[in-house]
């Protein structure tokens, strides 16, 4: 079945550090990925769209890679801010769903 | 200005009741999903609706019935709620379909509690 997996742990890191979240989905080859910020209490809310003929992303301070050979997305936030801190969820197409992962959470500490 | 909103925000109620979640889009768009995320923050789809057509029904129980009465609104009926309809559930929007690389719009979510 298709999978899609983030790191369930939390990621914790200082302030002015690059985060760096990672998507890895298996038995399927999407043609794009999404990810999404998520904050307590709220809904997703879009972040950056990549196709799979795009190796990279950016948009301010966030990238995205897409390597469909390794079937992974890496999200990096550089010069990262408590703001932040959130859950990031990453989500692949199929067909004209969209199939999340589990989400990791970012704690970033002043 | 809300773009996509959800009524309630928090409902608690029974073992067997039935409750209903509203949902409306002001953003133009033809595709509108239920989603549902549970305590383990999973967030799964259950419906999606184009332009009041249902196109996909996720495995879902049919005490669940979604509703589109036109392509702005996608109400979402629950029967007989059981302890494990507890979660949240998310309403969101499309432009159109997500084949063509569409993002979504959510709104607030619904916190759905069954004691």
């Amino acid at each position: 079945s298709q999978k899609i997996e983030q790191n369930s742990e939390a990621l914790n890191i200082q302030e002015g550090k690059t985060a760096t979240l990672t998507c890895n989905y298996t038995n399927y080859s999407p043609a794009y990925l999404q990810w999404y910020r998520q904050d307590p209490g709220r809904g997703p809310v879009f972040l950056l769209l990549i196709r799979e003929n795009e190796k990279e992303k950016r948009k301010e301070r966030l990238k995205v890679t897409f390597d469909t050979t390794l079937k992974q997305s890496l999200f990096h936030i550089t010069a990262s801010q408590p703001a932040d801190s959130a859950t990031y969820l990453c989500g692949y197409n199929a067909g004209n769903m969209l199939t999340f992962g589990g989400g990791t959470r970012l704690m970033v500490k002043p | 200005d809300t773009a996509v909103s959800q009524t309630p925000k928090y409902l608690v109620t029974q073992m067997g009741n039935d409750k209903s979640i509203k949902c409306e889009q002001n953003l133009g768009h033809d595709t509108m999903y239920w989603y549902k995320q549970d305590s383990k923050k999973f967030l799964k789809i259950m419906f999606s609706y184009n332009n009041k057509e249902l196109i996909i029904n996720e495995t879902v129980p049919n005490r669940f019935s979604p509703k589109s009465p036109d392509k702005a609104h996608l109400n979402l009926h629950i029967n007989s709620l059981e302890l494990g309809d507890s979660a949240v559930y998310f309403c969101a929007s499309s432009q159109d379909r997500l084949g063509s690389g569409n993002t979504i719009y959510f709104g607030e979510g619904s916190w759905l509690t069954v004691v």
